[in-house]
């Protein structure tokens, strides 16, 4: 079973650029999740998809953040305006049930560094 | 509010040693809880987890850890350390009966081996 997989596995942009970040999840797989974890920090819930749409996206920092998932598969995390401040590394996940972190299975993620 | 606590940024032990790794949570009620690794261009990658039942969990890579209800905590323990284990683990809660999924993580513990 292929896993998750993301890419670009990096991205350097500058300042006020934009920057698109993809999430191919495992197949079958309804529920997708973005995370992001910023130098130092926790990891930090971003949103959550069931199918293509977003059922949680309470985590996003804000407005310049918009995350799509096209027919219920892979899904993109699109940055306009990027701004220094959402340098760091996005994760994305997938799982066949709902159940908090049950069966998770998350990618290699994305280290985007905005100059 | 839901929190998750890993005091110590960085552990540094020896190849045979044993090793804790110290996780305490903040939640209204027992919440799912797991430790992931992630080793350098890796994603995170499950160790272990706890739902129900036996408090002492068995993991992944000779892994353990034990939930203590009266200590809201959730030691990732290894009797011995081997160099490959070297990465940074990270303790997450996820709520129980949420329609969510998300998960709320630590900081993460970076590990280092001496050989």
């Amino acid at each position: 079973e292929a896993g998750v997989t993301q890419f670009p596995s990096h991205s350097v942009i500058e300042k006020g650029q934009t920057v698109t970040l993809r999430c191919d999840p495992i197949s079958g797989h309804d529920n997708l999740y973005w995370y992001r974890r910023v130098m130092g920090k926790e990891i930090k819930f971003l949103l959550h998809f069931v199918k293509e749409s977003k059922q949680d996206e309470s985590g996003m920092p804000n407005n310049r953040f918009l995350a799509e998932r096209t027919g219920g598969t892979y899904s993109t995390l699109k940055v306009q305006p990027a701004e220094l401040e959402d340098s760091g590394v996005y994760f994305c996940a997938s799982s066949h049930r709902l159940e908090a972190g049950y069966g998770y299975t998350f990618g290699s993620g994305t280290r985007l560094t905005v100059v | 509010a839901q929190s998750v606590t890993q005091p110590d940024i960085h552990i540094t032990v020896s190849e045979g040693a044993s090793l804790e790794l110290r996780c305490n949570y903040s939640y209204g009620a027992t919440p799912y809880l797991f430790w992931y690794v992630q080793s350098p261009g890796q994603g995170l990658q499950l160790l272990l987890k706890y739902f129900s039942g036996d408090t002492l969990v068995q993991g992944i890579k000779g892994f353990e850890a034990e939930f203590k209800r009266s200590q809201s905590s959730f030691n990732l323990r290894k009797p011995s350390v081997h160099w490959s284990d070297a990465a940074e683990y990270f303790c997450a809660v996820g709520p129980r009966g949420s329609t969510l999924g998300r998960l709320y993580f630590g900081r993460g513990t970076q590990l280092t081996v001496w050989p």
